[in-house]
């Protein structure tokens, strides 16, 4: 059973660097499209980007350039790292396992539980 | 970019049927994916490929998806489906993941 967990702090001030770490079980890193999106208080689902081992990563115009998802095999990790966060970042993160992300049609089909992460001095 | 459009909000009474739409430019053209995502939840993926059933989502879930507008529809509505629905496609030419706004499905 793929299980994927989100871990990282809660509270992150602005202008500072939030970063998430997604723990996956189940499943090797270095195969499918591990992505990450948000949902702020209330909103709908918003994409942050995905990548997949060996290729560049691809984002969400409306984080541009604040954001940088990686893997690490060792670990069997994927992380996340937004610079220069502002109150309007305060959302659930989630880390979500991509399928068929360079073919045909993206979908998500394992996610985790999410982390609820506010910016706030 | 590609817009995905829901209704906010749908409401059935239990035991008949709650159709969601989900519409977008030529979307039939595309694949549609589905997810629930009930209060305080992780959302599940319940429909991809348009139509197609993971494990685990009841068969009382089927999707269409042609023209302008892709359909998921919830036969037998129960209690348990109360939860908000999300459409999903993939955009080829920017390779971004997109979804529509979503939509609460109330059962009455």
């Amino acid at each position: 059973q793929v299980q994927l967990q989100e871990s990282g702090p809660g509270l992150v001030k602005p202008s500072e660097t939030l970063s998430l770490t997604c723990t996956v079980s189940g499943a090797a890193i270095g195969t499918y499209f591990w992505s990450w999106l948000r949902q702020s208080p209330g909103k709908g689902l918003e994409w942050i980007g995905y990548i997949y081992d060996g290729r560049s990563a691809t984002y969400n115009p409306s984080v541009g350039s604040r954001v940088t998802i990686s893997l690490d095999r060792s670990e069997n990790q994927s992380s996340l790292k937004l610079t220069s966060v502002a109150a309007a970042d305060t959302a659930v993160y989630y880390c979500a396992r991509g399928i068929d992300c360079s073919s045909s049609s993206c979908y998500l089909d394992f996610w985790g539980q999410g982390i609820r992460v506010t910016v706030s001095s | 970019s590609y817009v995905l459009t829901q209704p906010p909000s749908v409401s059935v009474a239990p035991g008949r049927t709650a159709t969601i739409t989900c519409g977008g430019h030529n979307i039939g053209g595309k694949s549609v994916h589905w997810y629930r995502q009930k209060t305080d939840q992780a959302p599940v993926l319940v429909i991809y490929y348009d139509r197609d059933r993971p494990s685990g989502t009841p068969e009382r879930f089927s999707g269409s998806n042609s023209g302008n507008t892709a359909t998921l529809t919830i036969s037998r509505v129960e209690d348990g489906d109360e939860a908000d629905y999300f459409c999903q496609v993939w955009d080829r030419s920017t390779n971004h993941v997109i979804f529509g706004g979503g939509t609460k499905l109330t059962v009455l």
